[in-house]
């Protein structure tokens, strides 16, 4: 059974950049895609952008581009998720989340980390 | 971007009543869209995937249908423990974004 374990909760000040882990055990699925979604309080869900490790890309939705960073170690099955330029507006509950081996693309997500709370004030 | 519209934004329904969840997007994306149930404090699950591919381990009250721009989740008799926030996904292209939710309720 896949478990996602993410790195704890983070209080940051406007400005400074945050970093959450995410580390996937118990399957042996090579190729697969790690993606960051996030959610602030109260809201809906937001797909901030992905990495497939086996190939070192990643791809980050629009309104991220610049402030985003998404890497991944292979050995260790950790996906990271940097945030620069934090504003109060990235308080959000970030979740990582993966696909398996039947996700076309590698764009479904049956499997989520716990959240990591980032709070920015 | 490709946006995602859901629709009710909130329902209220009794036990064993047919529930159907709405999920329109701004452009034609064949079959490729997932839905995912969150229930509060939780992470979201995977309910269906590719529009009408039920996921594992979910009960058959829970089916998809449709494709292009409008889709369908339908929970065939609600049960207390569907009280949740629904959220239709799509994956024809990146961004890659999501509806804004439906909360669903016993009435």
């Amino acid at each position: 059974q896949v478990q996602l374990l993410q790195s704890g909760a983070e209080v940051k000040k406007p400005g400074s950049s945050v970093r959450v882990s995410c580390r996937a055990s118990g399957d042996t699925f090579t190729t697969y895609t790690f993606s960051w979604v996030r959610q602030a309080p109260g809201q809906g869900l937001e797909w901030m952008g992905k990495i497939i490790p086996v190939l070192r890309t990643a791809d980050y939705a629009p309104k991220f581009q610049g402030r985003l960073t998404i890497t991944a170690d292979r050995g260790t099955s950790t996906a990271y998720m940097e945030l620069s330029g934090l504003e109060s507006d990235d308080t959000a509950l970030y979740y990582c989340a993966r696909d398996t081996f039947y996700c076309n693309g590698g764009y479904c997500f049956p499997h989520w980390g716990q959240g990591t709370l980032v709070s920015v004030s | 971007d490709i946006q995602m519209t859901q629709s009710p934004s909130s329902l209220s329904a009794s036990v064993g009543e047919r529930v159907t969840l709405t999920c329109r997007a701004s452009q034609d994306i064949d079959y490729y869209l997932n839905w995912y149930q969150q229930k509060s404090g939780e992470a979201p699950k995977l309910l269906i995937r590719d529009a009408s591919t039920v996921e594992g381990g979910v009960p058959s009250r829970f089916s998809g249908s449709g494709s292009g721009t409008d889709f369908t989740l339908t929970i065939s008799s609600l049960q207390p423990e569907d009280v949740a926030t629904y959220y239709c996904q799509h994956w024809h292209s990146l961004p890659l974004t999501f509806g804004g939710g439906t909360r669903v309720e016993i009435k």
